[in-house]
Order: C-alpha cells, then sequence, then structure tokens
C-alpha cells in the first residue's frame, strides 16, 4: 500500500497490549480537538473528538485525554489489533477570524505486532 | 448511508496541464473542505466552501481553486500543474456546525510528471 508520510514517528504494540500516541499541539486558543485514523490508500477515519471543557473521554476501546496546561492531547487504544495499525493524525480547531479549518498533526505510524 | 465519495481515484498529468477533481459530500453536509497531503508533509488545508461560497483559503496560490455547485458538490481546479503539486487530494464534508467533525473521503491521487 501506499504511505501517507515518510520519517514518520513509529510505535510498535503487541497486539493486545494497550497502545498510547501522544501528541503536542500548538495553539492555546484550540478549543476543540479531533483524532483520525489513516489506513493505507484511504482517507483519515474519525476516531473521537473532545471539547476544551474536558479533559477526558471515552469511546469503544479508545479514550482521549486532553491536558491544557501543557498543551498535550493522547489517545489510548485498548486491547490492541491488527487492525489498528495505522497511521495517527491530531487535529485541532484554531478557531481564527471566524473560519473554521483543522490543522492536523504530523501523524504517528502505529504497528501492531502479531 | 454513503460516506463523502472522491473522483478520479488516481490522475496522471503533464507539468502544465490542468487538473479537475470532484467531490460529492454526504447527503445533508452544506460544507467542503479540500485538503493536500504530500509524501512527508501531513495535512495541509486548501480550499472552505460553505452554501455555495469559498468561506476560507489556505496558503496556496491562486492556480488552486474550486467551485461549490448548488447540490453541495465541490470541484478542485489546479492549473498550471507543477511537479510538487502531486499528492493525495482529500475532499472532506461537515454539516456546517462549529465544533462538528470533518468526514473525509478517500482521496485522489495526482501525480504530475
Amino acid at each position: 500500500g501506499e504511505s501517507v508520510g515518510l520519517h514518520l514517528p513509529t510505535l510498535s504494540v503487541q497486539e493486545g497490549d494497550n497502545s498510547i500516541i501522544n501528541c503536542a499541539y500548538s495553539n492555546s486558543a484550540s478549543d476543540y480537538f479531533i483524532w483520525y485514523k489513516q489506513e493505507s490508500g484511504k482517507g483519515p477515519q474519525f476516531i473521537i473528538d473532545i471539547r476544551s471543557n474536558m479533559d477526558k473521554r471515552q469511546g469503544q476501546r479508545v479514550t482521549v485525554l486532553l491536558n491544557k496546561t501543557v498543551k498535550h492531547l493522547s489517545l489510548q487504544i485498548a486491547a490492541t489489533q491488527p487492525g489498528d495499525s495505522a497511521v495517527y493524525f491530531c487535529a485541532e480547531n484554531m478557531r481564527g477570524a471566524g473560519s473554521y479549518q483543522l490543522t492536523f498533526g504530523k501523524g504517528t505510524k502505529l504497528s501492531v505486532i502479531p | 448511508e454513503a460516506g463523502v465519495t472522491q473522483s478520479p481515484t488516481h490522475l496522471i498529468k503533464t507539468r502544465g496541464q490542468q487538473a479537475t477533481l470532484r467531490c460529492s459530500p454526504i447527503s445533508g453536509h452544506t460544507s467542503v473542505y479540500w485538503y493536500q497531503q504530500a509524501l512527508g508533509l501531513g495535512l495541509q488545508f486548501l480550499l472552505w466552501y460553505d452554501e455555495g461560497e469559498e468561506r476560507n483559503r489556505g496558503n496556496f496560490p491562486p492556480r488552486f481553486s474550486g467551485r461549490q455547485f448548488p447540490n453541495y458538490s465541490s470541484e478542485l481546479n489546479v492549473n498550471a500543474l507543477e511537479l510538487e503539486d502531486s499528492a493525495l487530494y482529500l475532499c472532506a464534508s461537515s454539516p456546517g456546525q462549529y465544533n462538528s467533525p470533518l468526514h473525509f473521503g478517500n482521496g485522489t491521487r495526482l501525480t504530475v510528471t
């Protein structure tokens, strides 16, 4: 399959273990954050989002943690499966002059070892 | 519910030519966004259309343009193609509400030779 990026940070995890993917965001005024998963040859797929008035949100097998003090976002995947292998992007909404445009991080490649 | 659809999936052009990429949003979504994903550079915001109007554009030259039709589908045009325009072009849609996630299509892979 095609690569979505070169020289990406890579996280290798044993199947069944938990994964933690980290993201540092840039703008202290950002108020909305999203995690996306991108598999080879596909577009980014929405995983979970969180607003700045929360510090934790849980989905199915995933948890997002937001630390506004240090501008840090993390995605935790429980019981990682081979199908979780993909590139994961965090995105922040840097609300400017009335426009809505997401700014994406560089991505982290997750490789699950069977 | 059908997702965001993009066509063509692959497009090969030569330098100096024009490329036209198409996108159909999720039914009920009025906003369409275009992103460029070049190898190693992540997703770069290109254009945002809502209700037929261009609402914002990223830091790209004017030869990148587009439009949104009354049925909310959209077209991205790239004129005077350059080699560095080779990338995956992603379209996303949203219902136009603030703080709602974008839903992406699988992209058009544009190769400029």
